[in-house]
Formats: structure tokens, C-alpha cells, sequence
């Protein structure tokens, strides 16, 4: 089964303490790349990347951290977490971005709800 | 200014009425245009994309777009207490390196029995 898959689903943590939420798909797709969604801004992307060691920030990098070391895993950093990076994260891939007749739709992650106390 | 705007709600419709749905974007060379379809705690998925100007008619979805009004709607018809959900308006725009999708907040829709 195609799939995005993410850990943990649920974390409660506190300032300062390192995290990191796992992001993996099967699909072999090209891009992906994290989301945060809070109410009343919707989704807003975090890093992505376009390949293997290909990773750029999106519209809100500040305070994460990512790597793409292979293909199918992209994870999620947090260094030093602070409250204000409570959120639902999501990741999500697609085939690629560009060139193509129809784009790629993006498959998304089942979510990932961090609360940082 | 926001890129992609859409109106938050809720937006509450009886049961087989016709639910409209807006969102509007404001770079011009944005090329492809989404709606998504969000349950509460859970992850978007693709309901419809529409690449050119007109109307594209999916079972009960309709998605219309107008490029020269940087318009784009979602009409559900025959709306079932199952389509409450928020619905996500998701935009492509062309870049140097690859093409952003960006979306707007959403317009959370009750149907109502």
C-alpha cells in the first residue's frame, strides 16, 4: 500500500529537549516535505526537498532542522523546542514538482500533534 | 497580503442543498489550482484540480476557475452530513527551482441534517 508514515503521532514534551518526528514513504518519490498547520493560518511549509541531499527552507525554517539522507526518509529536527512550535505537523511527497502535464498531487503523512510545554 | 485567501466559515448548508466554496489567489502566474478536503485531526486529501479556465465536474464536485479574476470555487451538490469537513485551497505557483503549492486557511462546512 502507497503510503506517507510518521512517529510518533502524538508527543508532549518540554522546552529545550531534542526531538525529532520521522517522516517515510514507499512510493519512491522525488519531493517531500514537512508542514506545520495552526488554526486560522493553514498549512505552511517548513523545509522541503527535491531529492537525496537536496533539501531548502520554506516559509517558516526557523527552529527545525531537516536531512535527506535517503530517498524515502525525511526527518524532522527540532533542537530546542519551545512552546510556540505546538503545532500539527504533516509531511508529505509527491513524484516531482516540475515538468509534468498534470502536476503530481501531494500524498500526506497522518499527522504528527506536538505539544511543547 | 495573503497569496491564497478563503473565506474561514463555518459555512453551514441543509442537508441536498448546493455548498459554494471561494478562495482567491494573488500571483498571476500561478498555473494549477487544488481543493482539499481535511476531516477534523485528520490529513488533507486531493477531492479535485483544475488546470484551466471553466468548470470540471467530478460526480457531485464542481471546481470553477477564472484566471482573470484570480477566482477559484468548489461546488458540492446534494450535500451530505459526510462532507462537513474543512476544505483546503491549494495553489501551484512557478518557481525558479521547483513549483510551490501553497494553501490557503481553509472554510470549515457543517452540513446540517
Amino acid at each position: 500500500e502507497a503510503q506517507v508514515t510518521q512517529n510518533p503521532r502524538y508527543l508532549i514534551t518540554v522546552t529545550g529537549k531534542k526531538l525529532t518526528v520521522t517522516c517515510s514513504q514507499n512510493m519512491n518519490h522525488e519531493y517531500m516535505s514537512w508542514y506545520r498547520q495552526d488554526p486560522g493560518l493553514g498549512l505552511r511549509q517548513i523545509y522541503y526537498s527535491m531529492n537525496v541531499e537536496v533539501t531548502d527552507k520554506g516559509d517558516v525554517p526557523e527552529g527545525y532542522k531537516v536531512s535527506r539522507k535517503e530517498k524515502r526518509n525525511f526527518p524532522l529536527i527540532l533542537e530546542s523546542p519551545s512552546p510556540n512550535q505546538t503545532s500539527l505537523y504533516f509531511c508529505a511527497s509527491s513524484l516531482s514538482t516540475r515538468g509534468l502535464a498534470e502536476p503530481e498531487t501531494q500524498y500526506f503523512g497522518p499527522g504528527t500533534r506536538l505539544l511543547v510545554l | 497580503q495573503k497569496e491564497v485567501e478563503q473565506n474561514s466559515g463555518p459555512l453551514s448548508v441543509p442537508e441536498g442543498a448546493i455548498a459554494s466554496l471561494n478562495c482567491t489567489y494573488s500571483d498571476r502566474g500561478s498555473q494549477s489550482f487544488f481543493w482539499y478536503r481535511q476531516y477534523s485531526g485528520k490529513s488533507p486529501e486531493l477531492i479535485m484540480s483544475i488546470y484551466s479556465n471553466g468548470d470540471k465536474e467530478d460526480g457531485r464536485f464542481t471546481a470553477q476557475l477564472n484566471k482573470a479574476s484570480q477566482y477559484v470555487s468548489l461546488l458540492i451538490r446534494d450535500s451530505q452530513p459526510s462532507d462537513s469537513a474543512t476544505y483546503l485551497c491549494a495553489v501551484k505557483q512557478p518557481g525558479t527551482s521547483y513549483d510551490k503549492v501553497i494553501f490557503g486557511p481553509g472554510t470549515s462546512l457543517s452540513v446540517i441534517p
